[in-house]
């Protein structure tokens, strides 16, 4: 059975502070690894697609990296508007772990 | 570009009563995927068409739900009847290609009382 494992479930940072959130997984036949950012009462937006251990992608202050078990995404010098839950997927159905919540303090 | 649409937004239904819930995809995917979220837990996986043709619904809960893409344009996600379990949020999402990425609706909550 596909699992994905996100960590932490929560992330309080001061604005500037960067860190990395985790996603680990295991699935059958991996199609792709994809992170979301999704807001409340809002659909996940779609972020980044990884699709070989050792490849990475780049959007603002974001970065995502992907190793045969674990993908990371890196946030550097976060500000107030990064606040969001973001989601990793995998699978080819796309099995969600359960998001970290990211507040970022001015 | 339009995005993934998905109608009503917020649903209140008792038990028992049916609800359907519609996904209009971005134009030209022929993918589309349903999804749910119930209180506390991940997002998860439903059913999957291909153009017309359901391609995976082993996500399914059980017969109270009915999928259909007619003409493999827009989608509807039938309950009936609705039971309190069912309460949650739903997502629909479309992509260009199997694999690639899907792009999600605003999604529908649904209540039932």
């Amino acid at each position: 059975e596909d699992q994905v494992t996100q960590s932490p479930e929560a992330l309080r940072l001061q604005e500037g502070e960067s860190s990395s959130l985790n996603c680990s997984y295991t699935v059958s036949g991996l199609r792709g690894l994809f992170w979301y950012r999704q807001d409340p009462g809002k659909g996940p937006e779609f972020l980044f697609t990884l699709y070989s251990a050792g490849e990475e992608k780049e959007k603002e202050r974001l970065k995502a990296t992907l190793t045969k078990k674990e993908s990371f995404l890196h946030i550097t010098a976060p500000k107030p508007e990064d606040s969001a839950t973001y989601l990793c997927a995998a699978g080819g159905q796309l099995t969600f772990g359960s998001g970290t919540q990211l507040t970022v303090l001015p | 570009e339009a995005g993934v649409t998905q109608f009503p937004s917020h649903s209140v239904i008792e038990k028992g009563q049916t609800v359907t819930l519609r996904c209009d995809p971005i134009s030209g995917h022929d993918n589309l995927y349903w999804y749910r979220r119930v209180m506390g837990k991940e997002i998860k996986f439903l059913l999957h068409f291909v153009k017309e043709s359901k391609q995976d619904e082993s996500g399914m809960p059980n017969n109270r739900f009915l999928a259909e893409r007619t003409g493999g344009t827009y989608s509807t996600l039938k309950v009936q009847p609705a039971e309190l379990e069912d309460s949650g949020v739903y997502f629909c999402a479309s992509s260009l290609a199997r694999g690639s990425e899907a792009f999600f609706g605003q999604g529908t909550r649904l209540t039932v009382v």
